[in-house]
Protein backbone atom coordinates (compact mmCIF):
# COMPACT_ATOMS: atom_id res chain seq x y z
CA UNK A 1 0.00 0.00 0.00
CA UNK A 2 1.06 3.53 -0.81
CA UNK A 3 2.04 5.54 2.38
CA UNK A 4 -0.46 8.32 2.39
CA UNK A 5 -2.15 9.39 5.86
CA UNK A 6 -4.88 11.98 6.22
CA UNK A 7 -5.83 13.62 9.33
CA UNK A 8 -8.02 14.02 11.33
CA UNK A 9 -10.12 10.69 9.84
CA UNK A 10 -13.33 12.26 11.35
CA UNK A 11 -14.57 15.57 12.07
CA UNK A 12 -17.82 17.50 13.10
CA UNK A 13 -17.60 20.93 13.04
CA UNK A 14 -20.12 24.13 13.09
CA UNK A 15 -21.12 26.61 10.01
CA UNK A 16 -18.46 29.48 9.65
CA UNK A 17 -15.10 28.04 10.99
CA UNK A 18 -11.83 27.07 9.42
CA UNK A 19 -10.97 23.60 9.34
CA UNK A 20 -7.37 22.32 8.21
CA UNK A 21 -7.33 18.58 6.50
CA UNK A 22 -3.61 16.67 6.22
CA UNK A 23 -2.61 14.69 3.75
CA UNK A 24 1.03 13.56 4.36
CA UNK A 25 2.78 11.01 2.00
CA UNK A 26 6.35 9.14 2.20
CA UNK A 27 6.40 7.83 -1.46
CA UNK A 28 8.16 11.24 -2.44
CA UNK A 29 5.61 11.44 -5.30
CA UNK A 30 5.40 14.94 -7.14
CA UNK A 31 1.66 15.07 -7.73
CA UNK A 32 -0.98 15.16 -4.71
CA UNK A 33 -4.58 15.49 -4.98
CA UNK A 34 -7.90 16.61 -3.16
CA UNK A 35 -11.20 15.17 -3.73
CA UNK A 36 -14.40 15.40 -2.30
CA UNK A 37 -16.87 12.42 -2.69
CA UNK A 38 -20.51 13.08 -2.37
CA UNK A 39 -23.70 10.30 -2.79
CA UNK A 40 -24.87 10.94 -6.98
CA UNK A 41 -21.62 12.76 -7.82
CA UNK A 42 -18.32 10.29 -7.65
CA UNK A 43 -15.15 12.16 -6.78
CA UNK A 44 -14.50 14.97 -8.01
CA UNK A 45 -11.32 17.47 -7.84
CA UNK A 46 -11.11 20.09 -5.80
CA UNK A 47 -7.00 21.15 -6.00
CA UNK A 48 -4.12 19.91 -7.14
CA UNK A 49 -0.27 20.23 -6.79
CA UNK A 50 2.85 19.34 -9.23
CA UNK A 51 5.17 20.35 -6.66
CA UNK A 52 6.49 22.27 -3.66
CA UNK A 53 3.91 25.67 -3.79
CA UNK A 54 2.96 24.81 -7.14
CA UNK A 55 -0.88 24.44 -7.43
CA UNK A 56 -3.86 24.59 -9.10
CA UNK A 57 -7.79 24.40 -9.55
CA UNK A 58 -9.58 21.42 -9.76
CA UNK A 59 -13.45 21.27 -10.96
CA UNK A 60 -15.00 22.33 -7.83
CA UNK A 61 -12.39 24.67 -5.75
CA UNK A 62 -14.65 27.43 -4.75
CA UNK A 63 -14.29 27.88 -0.68
CA UNK A 64 -11.48 25.50 -0.72
CA UNK A 65 -7.59 26.73 -0.20
CA UNK A 66 -4.44 24.39 -0.36
CA UNK A 67 -0.90 24.92 0.54
CA UNK A 68 1.94 22.65 -0.04
CA UNK A 69 5.69 23.92 1.45
CA UNK A 70 7.16 20.37 1.77
CA UNK A 71 6.99 17.45 -0.63
CA UNK A 72 5.45 15.23 1.65
CA UNK A 73 2.44 17.40 2.92
CA UNK A 74 -0.58 18.80 1.19
CA UNK A 75 -3.19 20.86 3.51
CA UNK A 76 -6.85 21.07 2.25
CA UNK A 77 -8.19 24.23 4.00
CA UNK A 78 -11.71 25.74 4.39
CA UNK A 79 -11.48 29.14 5.50
CA UNK A 80 -15.43 29.00 6.40
CA UNK A 81 -16.75 25.81 6.32
CA UNK A 82 -20.64 25.28 5.20
CA UNK A 83 -23.26 22.61 5.23
CA UNK A 84 -22.55 21.89 1.56
CA UNK A 85 -18.93 21.02 2.35
CA UNK A 86 -20.09 17.69 4.37
CA UNK A 87 -18.67 15.30 2.14
CA UNK A 88 -15.94 12.53 2.66
CA UNK A 89 -12.59 13.97 1.67
CA UNK A 90 -9.57 12.00 -0.25
CA UNK A 91 -6.30 12.62 -0.73
CA UNK A 92 -4.67 10.73 -3.81
CA UNK A 93 -0.54 10.90 -5.27
CA UNK A 94 0.97 9.89 -8.26
CA UNK A 95 4.24 10.00 -9.49
CA UNK A 96 3.78 11.66 -12.92
CA UNK A 97 0.76 12.85 -15.09
CA UNK A 98 1.39 13.12 -18.77
CA UNK A 99 2.00 11.32 -21.60
CA UNK A 100 -0.11 8.55 -19.60
CA UNK A 101 1.82 5.93 -18.20
CA UNK A 102 1.44 3.41 -15.05
CA UNK A 103 3.02 5.97 -13.19
CA UNK A 104 0.28 8.62 -13.54
CA UNK A 105 -1.79 5.86 -11.08
CA UNK A 106 -3.44 7.73 -8.42
CA UNK A 107 -2.81 5.95 -4.91
CA UNK A 108 -5.48 6.87 -2.31
CA UNK A 109 -5.22 7.93 1.09
CA UNK A 110 -8.00 6.57 3.71
CA UNK A 111 -10.56 9.37 3.61
CA UNK A 112 -11.53 12.54 6.20
CA UNK A 113 -15.07 11.92 6.94
CA UNK A 114 -16.43 15.60 7.64
CA UNK A 115 -19.59 16.79 9.00
CA UNK A 116 -20.45 20.75 9.06
CA UNK A 117 -23.47 21.37 10.91
CA UNK B 1 -18.10 18.05 -20.52
CA UNK B 2 -15.70 14.86 -20.12
CA UNK B 3 -19.07 12.55 -18.65
CA UNK B 4 -18.07 9.30 -17.99
CA UNK B 5 -20.95 7.07 -17.68
CA UNK B 6 -21.50 3.94 -16.19
CA UNK B 7 -24.41 1.85 -14.72
CA UNK B 8 -25.25 2.23 -11.24
CA UNK B 9 -25.88 -0.61 -10.09
CA UNK B 10 -25.73 -4.02 -10.64
CA UNK B 11 -26.51 -7.30 -9.34
CA UNK B 12 -24.66 -11.05 -10.16
CA UNK B 13 -24.54 -14.42 -8.23
CA UNK B 14 -21.42 -15.69 -6.58
CA UNK B 15 -19.35 -17.87 -8.90
CA UNK B 16 -20.41 -16.25 -11.87
CA UNK B 17 -19.07 -13.47 -14.60
CA UNK B 18 -20.00 -10.48 -14.23
CA UNK B 19 -19.04 -7.24 -16.84
CA UNK B 20 -19.29 -3.54 -16.06
CA UNK B 21 -19.39 -0.72 -19.01
CA UNK B 22 -18.03 2.46 -19.23
CA UNK B 23 -18.04 4.78 -22.13
CA UNK B 24 -16.29 7.96 -22.22
CA UNK B 25 -15.65 11.17 -24.57
CA UNK B 26 -12.41 10.33 -27.06
CA UNK B 27 -11.30 13.58 -27.18
CA UNK B 28 -7.68 14.21 -25.37
CA UNK B 29 -8.32 10.85 -24.23
CA UNK B 30 -4.85 9.65 -22.22
CA UNK B 31 -5.69 6.58 -20.91
CA UNK B 32 -7.96 4.77 -17.72
CA UNK B 33 -8.22 3.57 -14.93
CA UNK B 34 -10.52 0.90 -12.78
CA UNK B 35 -10.86 1.26 -9.11
CA UNK B 36 -12.75 -0.78 -6.29
CA UNK B 37 -14.15 1.13 -3.50
CA UNK B 38 -15.76 -1.04 -0.64
CA UNK B 39 -17.98 0.88 1.19
CA UNK B 40 -16.81 3.12 4.33
CA UNK B 41 -12.87 2.72 2.67
CA UNK B 42 -10.28 4.41 -0.04
CA UNK B 43 -10.57 3.64 -3.87
CA UNK B 44 -7.96 0.93 -4.82
CA UNK B 45 -6.40 0.69 -8.12
CA UNK B 46 -7.54 -2.11 -10.28
CA UNK B 47 -6.36 -1.42 -14.16
CA UNK B 48 -4.85 0.65 -16.14
CA UNK B 49 -5.67 0.44 -20.06
CA UNK B 50 -3.94 2.78 -22.76
CA UNK B 51 -3.51 1.08 -25.74
CA UNK B 52 -6.47 -0.89 -27.01
CA UNK B 53 -7.08 -4.64 -26.10
CA UNK B 54 -7.78 -6.86 -23.10
CA UNK B 55 -5.31 -6.40 -19.79
CA UNK B 56 -5.69 -9.58 -17.90
CA UNK B 57 -4.60 -9.21 -13.87
CA UNK B 58 -6.23 -12.64 -12.24
CA UNK B 59 -10.26 -12.89 -11.93
CA UNK B 60 -10.25 -9.27 -13.05
CA UNK B 61 -9.64 -7.76 -16.90
CA UNK B 62 -10.07 -4.60 -18.32
CA UNK B 63 -10.63 -3.92 -22.10
CA UNK B 64 -10.23 -0.84 -24.14
CA UNK B 65 -11.51 0.53 -27.40
CA UNK B 66 -10.30 3.94 -28.21
CA UNK B 67 -12.22 4.79 -31.19
CA UNK B 68 -15.46 4.13 -29.59
CA UNK B 69 -14.71 5.60 -26.18
CA UNK B 70 -15.79 2.24 -24.48
CA UNK B 71 -14.53 0.21 -21.89
CA UNK B 72 -15.47 -2.52 -19.29
CA UNK B 73 -14.10 -4.63 -16.35
CA UNK B 74 -14.66 -8.30 -16.91
CA UNK B 75 -14.84 -9.92 -13.18
CA UNK B 76 -14.59 -13.82 -13.12
CA UNK B 77 -15.37 -16.66 -10.50
CA UNK B 78 -17.62 -13.88 -8.70
CA UNK B 79 -16.88 -13.80 -4.59
CA UNK B 80 -18.59 -12.22 -1.78
CA UNK B 81 -15.95 -9.92 -1.21
CA UNK B 82 -16.05 -8.55 -4.11
CA UNK B 83 -19.34 -6.94 -4.06
CA UNK B 84 -18.21 -2.54 -4.04
CA UNK B 85 -18.44 0.18 -5.94
CA UNK B 86 -16.33 0.26 -9.38
CA UNK B 87 -14.75 3.35 -10.41
CA UNK B 88 -13.81 4.43 -13.88
CA UNK B 89 -11.45 6.83 -14.13
CA UNK B 90 -10.63 8.56 -17.35
CA UNK B 91 -7.37 10.55 -18.09
CA UNK B 92 -7.25 13.45 -20.38
CA UNK B 93 -4.36 15.56 -21.41
CA UNK B 94 -5.81 19.12 -20.82
CA UNK B 95 -4.02 19.65 -17.44
CA UNK B 96 -3.41 15.69 -16.43
CA UNK B 97 -6.23 15.24 -14.47
CA UNK B 98 -8.28 12.23 -13.75
CA UNK B 99 -12.32 12.26 -14.55
CA UNK B 100 -14.47 9.63 -12.56
CA UNK B 101 -17.77 8.42 -13.53
CA UNK B 102 -19.78 7.94 -10.69
CA UNK B 103 -19.55 4.49 -9.86
CA UNK B 104 -21.19 1.26 -10.39
CA UNK B 105 -22.47 -0.86 -7.54
CA UNK B 106 -21.58 -4.07 -7.15
CA UNK B 107 -24.05 -6.57 -5.38
CA UNK B 108 -22.99 -10.38 -5.43
CA UNK B 109 -25.46 -12.56 -4.26
CA UNK B 110 -25.21 -16.22 -2.91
Amino acid sequence: DAGITQSPRHKVTETGTPVTLRCHQTENHRYMYWYRQDPGHGLRLIHYSYGVKDTDKGEVSDGYSVSRSKTEDFLLTLESATSSQTSVYFCAISESVTPAYSTDTQYFGPGTRLTVL
Amino acid sequence: GQNIDQPTEMTATEGAIVQINCTYQTSGFNGLFWYQQHAGEAPTFLSYNVLDGLEEKGRFSSFLSRSKGYSYLLLKELQMKDSASYLCAVFYNQGGKLIFGQGTELSVKP
